[in-house]
């Protein structure tokens, strides 16, 4: 059964960078049938798509925070990571990394418990 | 982008109602469209996919209709461990969004 782990700091400062790994448990990134998305969630609010990369290097990035994110993979430890540059307070949310289903429809099939990460000097 | 709405935000229902919750996204996304439940402090878990396919693991008093833009999430016969919060998500392209979501509540 695939499991996912995020892992990272709880505060960053605004203007920094937020820097999150994900590591998977159970299964591989390298398998090519799914993409390993990242989602958010402000406090008391909804859900945020942020993007996915693919075992090829491929990404697809939400056009809102495109300028200002990247995620990567590293397949010799099975995991991938995000970070969020320049951050602010709005960043502040809870981060979940997740399986997304390679095909329509595409949409995310195993979830990690989350991580918080709270944007304050 | 495809904005998904859903309502109503939230319902207060018995143990033993059943609850429909409705998403409408702003275009057409065939029957591209999952549904999930989230309890406090957990991860969203994935209910329906495809509009009306049930995922593994999944009671039976969950069902998902619809397609086009309109869609319906109904919970036959509520038990007291699905209050909870209910997000509609479309799947049919990039970047997928969620709808703001529905707390069932207990009346």
């Amino acid at each position: 059964q695939v499991q996912l782990q995020e892992s990272g700091p709880g505060q960053v400062k605004p203007s920094e960078t937020l820097s999150l790994t994900c590591t998977v448990f159970g299964g591989s990134v390298s398998s090519g049938f799914y993409y390993w998305s990242w989602i958010r969630q402000p406090p008391g609010k909804g859900l945020e798509w942020i993007g996915y990369i693919y075992y090829s290097g491929s990404t697809n990035y939400n056009p809102s925070l495109k300028s200002r994110v990247t995620i990567s993979m590293d397949t010799s430890r099975n995991q991938f990571s995000l970070k969020l540059r320049s951050v602010t307070p709005a960043d502040t949310a809870v981060y979940y990394c997740a399986r997304t289903v390679l095909r329509r429809p595409y949409t995310m099939d195993v979830w990690g418990k989350g991580t918080t990460v709270t944007v304050s000097s | 982008d495809i904005q998904m709405t859903q309502s109503p935000s939230s319902v207060s229902a018995s143990v033993g109602d059943r609850v429909i919750i409705t998403c409408r996204a702003s275009q057409g996304i065939s029957s591209w469209l999952a549904w999930f439940q989230q309890k406090p402090g957990e991860a969203p878990k994935l209910l329906i996919y495809a509009a009306s396919g049930l995922e593994s693991g999944v009671p039976s008093r969950f069902s998902g209709s619809g397609s086009g833009t309109d869609f319906t999430l109904t919970i036959t016969s509520l038990q007291p461990e699905d209050f909870a919060t209910y997000f509609c998500q479309q799947a049919d392209s990039f970047p997928l969004t969620f709808g703001g979501g529905t707390k069932v509540e207990i009346k």
